[in-house]
């Protein structure tokens, strides 16, 4: 079964900085996807950006980057220009081709200063 | 489209109730999923369906059962309900054969039991 960790259960950025969460994961497949999604405090759960395993480049989406390193099985997404509308829960989620299931790591809460 | 909705929002239940937790999507998904959120942790996987007619045990099932009679509709059952049921869930949806794999949550049930 897969595992996926998020070492750090909160962590906090002042607004228009850059903050990094952290995201490993362990598999021995080799199709597979991987998400982060963020919870605000509405519940409703929010795609952040997705990775497909099979590229080697790493996904953007506007103010958001992942930094894939497949053979460390490591996915981080960085924040830039923080938001206050960035403050929320942020889950990292691995989606097995083979078991056509979705793991969730722990999370890891975000608060942004102003 | 309305996406993903559940019914009800939130709901009290006494020890040793049934309730029956409705997800309906209209995005003609073929794979629907129930997840619960528990604090300080992930989603965990309680069923999931590959499509009408189909069901599957995930990660957490026991005290659960679920059924798919039609393909919009993924229905959750609590037979007897215990307060370690108590949690937040979520229904979600997903496209087969899609090139993202991303999953369309809804709004998340609250229900506690006493």
């Amino acid at each position: 079964a897969q595992t996926v960790t998020q070492s750090q259960p909160e962590m906090s950025v002042q607004e228009a900085e850059t903050v990094t969460l952290s995201c490993t994961y362990d598999t021995s497949e080799s199709d597979y996807y991987l998400f982060w999604y963020k919870q605000p405090p509405s519940r409703q759960m929010i795609l952040v950006i997705r990775q497909e395993a099979y590229k080697q480049q790493n996904a953007t989406e506007n103010r958001f980057s992942v930094n894939f390193q497949k053979a460390a099985k490591s996915f981080s997404l960085k924040i830039s220009d923080s938001q206050l509308g960035d403050a929320a829960m942020y889950f990292c989620a691995y989606y097995s081709g083979s078991a056509r299931q979705l793991t969730f790591g722990s999370g890891t809460q975000l608060t942004v200063l102003p | 489209n309305a996406g993903v909705t559940q019914t009800p929002k939130f709901r009290v239940l006494k020890t040793g109730q049934s309730m029956t937790l409705l997800c309906a999507q209209d995005m003609n998904h073929e794979y629907m999923y129930w997840y619960r959120q528990d604090p300080g942790m992930g989603l965990r996987l309680i069923h999931y369906s590959v499509g009408e007619g189909t069901t599957a045990k995930g990660e957490v099932p026991d005290g659960y059962n679920v059924s798919r009679l039609k393909k919009q509709n993924f229905l959750l059952g609590l037979e007897s309900a215990a307060p370690s049921q108590t949690s937040v869930y979520f229904c979600a949806s997903s496209r087969p054969g899609s090139a993202t794999y991303e999953q369309y949550f809804g709004p998340g049930t609250r229900l506690t039991v006493t």
